[in-house]
């Protein structure tokens, strides 16, 4: 199975920061890469795909980008409805596997 | 506007055999070229992709059900399904279904399953 490695497991940012997030793949994956947002007790929700896609309606604050086996989340001008676990999947190779989540907090 | 919905028991015992079912609105199984797939997230723990079903029926699982998991399909009814047999404990999670061919873009709001006796 591909192993994504995700980094760090938490963070803690003030409201306006800028906030990134990495994800590495255990082999190239070329860019077939999505990163989901999870509320505590809500379903994981699409936010980007195809590693720097953003799904139609999502914030524009939230990007992505990176290719190959390192890709990076960025969240700019950071608010308190972005409180949420982040987490990485990548769809190269069956089975398709998430990446740990990183807890993101507001300090 | 695409809605998934999962029901099914909330426990089960050790040993038995879990089924649980997905009813899709706002869209047909059968319509696009979509897989749907059954994710489960054990409590407090990351995602797990256990498989998926396409509208015709080819199935495609992860091997760390070890075979236990079966997904079917009943376009008549738009809906589909999971089963997995042989629970234990170590099943306990919540089971959300997903629309997808590659990204996962629409979920259900998932169903916790604990597996006690």
């Amino acid at each position: 199975d591909i192993q994504m490695t995700q980094s760090p497991s938490s963070l803690s940012a003030s409201v306006g920061d800028t906030v990134t997030i990495t994800c590495q793949a255990s082999q190239d994956i070329s860019t077939y890469l999505n990163w989901y947002q999870q509320k505590p007790g809500k379903a994981p929700k699409l936010l980007i795909y195809d590693a720097s896609s953003v799904k139609a309606g999502g914030p524009s604050r939230f990007s992505g980008s990176g290719s190959g086996t390192d890709f990076t989340f960025t969240i700019r001008r950071l608010q308190a409805e972005d409180i949420a676990t982040y987490y990485c999947q990548q769809y190269d190779t069956l089975p398709w596997t998430f990446g740990h989540g990183t807890k993101v907090e507001i300090k | 506007q695409v809605l998934l919905q999962e029901s099914g028991p909330g426990v089960v015992k050790p040993s038995q055999t879990l089924s649980l079912t997905c009813t899709v609105s706002g869209g047909s199984i059968s319509s696009g070229n979509y897989f749907w797939s059954w994710i489960r997230q054990h409590p407090g723990k990351g995602l797990e992709w256990i498989g998926y079903i396409y509208y015709s029926g080819r199935t495609s699982y992860n091997p760390s059900l070890k075979g236990r998991a079966t997904i079917s399909v009943d376009t008549s009814e738009n809906q589909f399904s999971l089963k997995v047999t042989s629970m234990t404990t170590a099943d306990t999670a919540v089971y959300y279904c997903a629309r997808g061919s590659e990204p996962f873009d629409y979920w259900g709001q998932g169903i916790l399953v604990t597996v006690s006796s």
